[in-house]
Protein backbone atom coordinates (compact mmCIF):
# COMPACT_ATOMS: atom_id res chain seq x y z
CA UNK A 1 0.00 0.00 0.00
CA UNK A 2 1.77 3.21 -0.80
CA UNK A 3 1.20 5.97 1.34
CA UNK A 4 2.20 9.74 0.76
CA UNK A 5 3.14 11.82 3.44
CA UNK A 6 2.87 15.80 2.82
CA UNK A 7 5.21 18.26 4.72
CA UNK A 8 5.68 22.35 3.71
CA UNK A 9 4.55 25.42 5.18
CA UNK A 10 1.07 27.07 5.35
CA UNK A 11 2.20 30.45 4.93
CA UNK A 12 3.64 32.15 1.97
CA UNK A 13 4.41 35.65 1.11
CA UNK A 14 3.19 37.13 -2.30
CA UNK A 15 6.10 37.13 -4.74
CA UNK A 16 7.98 34.27 -2.60
CA UNK A 17 8.16 30.79 -3.61
CA UNK A 18 5.38 27.73 -2.33
CA UNK A 19 7.63 24.62 -1.58
CA UNK A 20 6.17 21.45 -0.37
CA UNK A 21 7.23 18.23 0.06
CA UNK A 22 5.90 14.73 -0.54
CA UNK A 23 7.70 11.34 1.26
CA UNK A 24 7.01 7.89 0.01
CA UNK A 25 6.25 4.76 1.47
CA UNK A 26 5.20 1.44 0.03
CA UNK A 27 7.16 2.29 -3.29
CA UNK A 28 10.17 3.97 -5.41
CA UNK A 29 10.08 7.66 -6.65
CA UNK A 30 12.35 5.56 -9.39
CA UNK A 31 9.39 3.25 -10.22
CA UNK A 32 9.76 2.67 -13.55
CA UNK A 33 5.59 2.39 -13.71
CA UNK A 34 4.48 4.93 -11.75
CA UNK A 35 4.25 8.90 -11.96
CA UNK A 36 4.51 11.58 -8.92
CA UNK A 37 2.07 14.31 -9.08
CA UNK A 38 0.87 17.99 -7.77
CA UNK A 39 -2.62 18.99 -7.85
CA UNK A 40 -4.21 21.61 -6.06
CA UNK A 41 -7.99 22.63 -5.08
CA UNK A 42 -9.51 25.71 -4.76
CA UNK A 43 -13.08 27.21 -4.67
CA UNK A 44 -12.41 29.44 -7.60
CA UNK A 45 -10.51 26.97 -10.24
CA UNK A 46 -11.75 24.01 -8.67
CA UNK A 47 -9.22 20.67 -9.13
CA UNK A 48 -6.74 21.53 -11.12
CA UNK A 49 -3.47 19.45 -12.26
CA UNK A 50 -0.04 21.09 -11.91
CA UNK A 51 2.33 18.62 -13.22
CA UNK A 52 4.07 15.37 -13.11
CA UNK A 53 7.15 13.53 -12.47
CA UNK A 54 8.39 10.24 -13.51
CA UNK A 55 11.52 8.10 -14.43
CA UNK A 56 11.88 5.86 -17.22
CA UNK A 57 15.49 5.36 -17.49
CA UNK A 58 16.53 9.55 -17.36
CA UNK A 59 13.65 11.98 -15.34
CA UNK A 60 10.87 13.51 -17.24
CA UNK A 61 8.27 15.95 -16.41
CA UNK A 62 5.48 17.58 -17.47
CA UNK A 63 3.85 21.00 -16.02
CA UNK A 64 0.13 22.71 -16.77
CA UNK A 65 -0.18 25.43 -18.84
CA UNK A 66 -1.46 27.82 -16.10
CA UNK A 67 1.95 27.30 -14.46
CA UNK A 68 4.69 26.38 -16.41
CA UNK A 69 6.50 29.78 -15.87
CA UNK A 70 6.38 29.20 -12.52
CA UNK A 71 6.47 25.39 -11.47
CA UNK A 72 9.32 23.03 -10.84
CA UNK A 73 8.79 19.47 -9.64
CA UNK A 74 11.84 17.49 -8.58
CA UNK A 75 12.40 13.27 -7.50
CA UNK A 76 14.82 13.48 -4.22
CA UNK A 77 16.25 9.36 -4.83
CA UNK A 78 18.11 10.13 -1.54
CA UNK A 79 14.82 10.30 0.40
CA UNK A 80 12.50 8.63 -1.65
CA UNK A 81 10.08 11.94 -1.85
CA UNK A 82 9.58 14.59 -4.81
CA UNK A 83 8.80 18.08 -4.24
CA UNK A 84 7.00 21.01 -5.43
CA UNK A 85 8.07 24.70 -5.93
CA UNK A 86 6.01 27.42 -7.15
CA UNK A 87 7.78 30.72 -7.67
CA UNK A 88 6.33 33.89 -8.03
CA UNK A 89 3.41 33.32 -5.74
CA UNK A 90 -0.01 35.48 -5.77
CA UNK A 91 -3.12 35.30 -3.72
CA UNK A 92 -4.62 33.48 -6.52
CA UNK A 93 -2.38 30.27 -6.11
CA UNK A 94 -4.46 30.14 -2.04
CA UNK A 95 -5.42 26.77 -2.17
CA UNK A 96 -5.47 22.80 -0.72
CA UNK A 97 -2.01 21.22 -2.25
CA UNK A 98 -2.24 17.48 -2.85
CA UNK A 99 0.40 15.21 -3.91
CA UNK A 100 -0.87 12.07 -5.71
CA UNK A 101 0.79 8.82 -7.82
CA UNK A 102 -0.29 6.71 -10.63
CA UNK A 103 0.35 4.53 -13.32
CA UNK A 104 2.35 6.70 -16.02
CA UNK A 105 0.33 5.45 -18.77
CA UNK A 106 -2.78 5.85 -16.85
CA UNK A 107 -2.82 9.50 -15.88
CA UNK A 108 -5.52 8.28 -13.38
CA UNK A 109 -4.76 9.06 -9.45
CA UNK A 110 -4.50 5.69 -7.23
CA UNK A 111 -3.15 7.14 -3.50
CA UNK A 112 -3.00 10.89 -2.52
CA UNK A 113 -0.99 12.55 0.50
CA UNK A 114 -3.73 14.25 2.55
CA UNK A 115 -3.46 18.01 1.21
CA UNK A 116 -1.69 20.81 2.64
CA UNK A 117 -3.85 24.21 2.97
CA UNK A 118 -1.31 26.93 1.90
CA UNK A 119 -2.15 30.65 2.21
CA UNK A 120 -0.62 33.39 -0.04
CA UNK A 121 -0.62 36.95 2.40
CA UNK A 122 1.36 38.98 3.96
CA UNK B 1 -7.99 21.86 -22.94
CA UNK B 2 -10.78 19.27 -22.13
CA UNK B 3 -13.67 20.98 -20.68
CA UNK B 4 -15.58 18.46 -18.48
CA UNK B 5 -19.18 19.52 -17.71
CA UNK B 6 -20.95 17.81 -14.64
CA UNK B 7 -24.56 17.39 -13.98
CA UNK B 8 -26.47 18.52 -11.60
CA UNK B 9 -24.40 20.51 -9.48
CA UNK B 10 -26.44 19.10 -6.48
CA UNK B 11 -28.03 15.95 -6.31
CA UNK B 12 -30.47 14.94 -2.83
CA UNK B 13 -31.58 11.99 -2.12
CA UNK B 14 -32.44 9.65 0.34
CA UNK B 15 -30.62 6.47 1.35
CA UNK B 16 -31.43 3.48 -0.15
CA UNK B 17 -32.00 5.60 -3.44
CA UNK B 18 -30.15 5.30 -6.89
CA UNK B 19 -27.95 8.25 -7.62
CA UNK B 20 -26.70 9.19 -11.25
CA UNK B 21 -24.82 11.42 -12.02
CA UNK B 22 -23.22 13.03 -15.16
CA UNK B 23 -20.28 14.16 -16.86
CA UNK B 24 -19.97 15.38 -20.24
CA UNK B 25 -16.52 15.88 -22.42
CA UNK B 26 -16.44 19.15 -24.71
CA UNK B 27 -14.45 16.86 -26.75
CA UNK B 28 -14.20 13.07 -27.16
CA UNK B 29 -12.32 11.62 -24.42
CA UNK B 30 -12.64 7.73 -25.89
CA UNK B 31 -12.71 5.96 -22.70
CA UNK B 32 -10.09 7.82 -20.64
CA UNK B 33 -12.34 8.89 -18.00
CA UNK B 34 -12.59 8.13 -13.81
CA UNK B 35 -14.39 8.91 -11.43
CA UNK B 36 -13.23 10.47 -7.77
CA UNK B 37 -15.35 10.85 -4.35
CA UNK B 38 -14.43 13.30 -1.99
CA UNK B 39 -15.80 13.83 2.05
CA UNK B 40 -15.11 17.08 3.24
CA UNK B 41 -11.47 17.57 4.87
CA UNK B 42 -10.38 13.95 2.82
CA UNK B 43 -8.17 13.92 -0.18
CA UNK B 44 -10.22 12.64 -3.17
CA UNK B 45 -10.31 9.08 -3.49
CA UNK B 46 -10.19 7.21 -6.85
CA UNK B 47 -13.75 4.77 -7.58
CA UNK B 48 -13.97 4.11 -11.74
CA UNK B 49 -10.73 4.69 -14.04
CA UNK B 50 -11.14 4.12 -17.90
CA UNK B 51 -14.85 4.92 -17.62
CA UNK B 52 -16.35 1.59 -16.14
CA UNK B 53 -13.38 -0.22 -13.70
CA UNK B 54 -13.55 -0.08 -10.42
CA UNK B 55 -10.68 0.84 -8.31
CA UNK B 56 -9.42 -1.46 -6.12
CA UNK B 57 -11.48 -1.89 -2.34
CA UNK B 58 -14.57 -0.17 -4.12
CA UNK B 59 -18.26 -1.54 -3.30
CA UNK B 60 -20.23 -3.22 -5.97
CA UNK B 61 -22.73 -0.84 -5.44
CA UNK B 62 -20.20 1.92 -7.75
CA UNK B 63 -20.97 1.74 -11.68
CA UNK B 64 -19.39 3.69 -14.20
CA UNK B 65 -20.46 4.15 -18.02
CA UNK B 66 -20.40 5.59 -21.15
CA UNK B 67 -17.46 6.51 -23.85
CA UNK B 68 -16.83 9.44 -26.26
CA UNK B 69 -18.24 12.45 -24.39
CA UNK B 70 -20.73 11.05 -22.40
CA UNK B 71 -20.25 9.66 -18.84
CA UNK B 72 -22.17 8.14 -16.09
CA UNK B 73 -21.64 7.60 -12.50
CA UNK B 74 -24.09 5.50 -10.71
CA UNK B 75 -24.81 4.48 -7.39
CA UNK B 76 -27.30 1.49 -6.94
CA UNK B 77 -28.52 1.91 -3.41
CA UNK B 78 -27.01 4.67 -1.55
CA UNK B 79 -25.67 4.20 1.46
CA UNK B 80 -24.94 7.36 4.60
CA UNK B 81 -21.02 7.11 3.75
CA UNK B 82 -21.80 7.93 -0.23
CA UNK B 83 -22.83 11.52 0.13
CA UNK B 84 -20.38 13.14 -0.71
CA UNK B 85 -18.72 15.03 -3.67
CA UNK B 86 -17.59 13.60 -7.19
CA UNK B 87 -15.54 14.80 -9.60
CA UNK B 88 -14.49 13.12 -13.09
CA UNK B 89 -11.23 13.43 -14.48
CA UNK B 90 -9.84 12.87 -18.12
CA UNK B 91 -6.49 11.77 -19.02
CA UNK B 92 -7.20 11.86 -23.29
CA UNK B 93 -5.54 15.35 -23.53
CA UNK B 94 -2.86 17.19 -21.47
CA UNK B 95 -3.47 18.78 -19.52
CA UNK B 96 -5.19 16.73 -17.47
CA UNK B 97 -8.32 17.81 -16.33
CA UNK B 98 -11.33 17.24 -14.15
CA UNK B 99 -14.95 17.88 -13.39
CA UNK B 100 -16.84 20.95 -11.37
CA UNK B 101 -18.39 18.13 -9.20
CA UNK B 102 -21.63 17.10 -8.27
CA UNK B 103 -22.57 17.21 -4.32
CA UNK B 104 -24.98 14.17 -3.20
CA UNK B 105 -26.72 15.80 -0.32
CA UNK B 106 -29.37 13.75 1.78
CA UNK B 107 -32.66 14.95 1.23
Amino acid sequence: QVQLQQSGPGLVKPSQTLSLTCAISGDSVSSNSVAWHWIRQSPSRGLEWLGRTYYRSEWFNDYGLSVKSRITINPDTSENQFSLRLKSVTPEDTAVYYCASGGVGTNFFHYWGQGTLVTVSS
Amino acid sequence: EIVLTQSPATLSLSPGERATLSCRASQSVSSSLAWYQQKFGQAPRLLIYDASNRATGIPARFSGSGSGTDFTLTISSLEPEDFALYYCQQRSNWPLTFGGGTKVEIK
